[in-house]
């Protein structure tokens, strides 16, 4: 039932783009992408709803296979700031309610200067 | 506009004593959720509170047990500590609605068990 995230960790040269995927063998109602930093708390990035269009802001964008119950994470023109570990947490099935985030294993990205 | 709170930030226990760990939400939510983060791993649910009552609950012993208060803070009980209970504590709150709703993370308490 835990998503898988792909890939476990990835090294960027300043500059250069990245995709994070999260697959799911349950239908999703919807993921949660997070960042965390060591030793500080998962910092929300965006959401992505089950008939909703695909989000983003700034260089940070993302998308949401419902057929295919995946969604992948972009970061284009990496920063240093991206550094840390980024997890999906997906709500399953038909949602109505916020309900409990099941969360991946986490990617770890390190951006180089 | 305060985010959410938790203390204790750090906390060291023997086993088989007890805890409590408090988190008070964001401004305007009224939905407290409580996860265990193991050392890298991701965040694990235990459960949820809205209007005073546990809503949802994960695969958690009953050793493990909440309460929420009417301002809408919360507090999460762990009985009988073992060793496998040190973790990152973390408390999550959002807004219930009919469609999901973001959930905002707090600082975290570190929870060591000796």
């Amino acid at each position: 039932q835990q998503p898988v995230q792909s890939p476990q960790a990835v090294i960027l040269r300043e500059g250069e783009d990245a995709v994070i995927n999260c697959s799911s063998s349950k239908a999703l109602y919807s993921v949660h992408w997070y960042r965390q930093k060591h030793g500080e708390a998962p910092v929300f990035l965006m959401i992505l709803l089950k008939g909703g269009e695909q989000k983003g802001h700034d260089k940070i964008s993302a998308s949401f296979n419902e057929k295919k119950q995946q969604s992948s994470l972009y970061l284009t023109a990496s920063q240093l700031s991206y550094s840390g570990t980024y997890f999906c947490g997906t709500e399953m099935g038909n949602g109505g309610s916020q309900g409990n985030l099941i969360f991946g294993k986490g990617t770890k990205l390190s951006v180089k200067p | 506009d305060a985010g959410v709170t938790q203390s204790p930030t750090h906390l060291i226990k023997t086993r088989g004593q007890q805890v409590t760990l408090r988190c008070s939400p964001k401004s305007g939510h009224d939905t407290v959720s409580w996860y265990q983060q193991a050392l890298g791993q991701g965040p694990q649910f235990i459960f949820q509170y809205y209007e005073e009552e546990e809503r949802q609950r994960g695969n958690f012993p009953d050793r493990f047990s909440g309460h929420q208060f009417p301002n809408y803070s919360s507090e999460l009980n762990v009985n009988a500590l073992l060793l496998g209970d040190s973790a990152l504590y973390l408390c999550a709150s959002s807004l219930r609605r009919v469609q999901g709703d973001t959930q905002y993370f707090g600082p975290g308490t570190r929870l060591t068990v000796l």
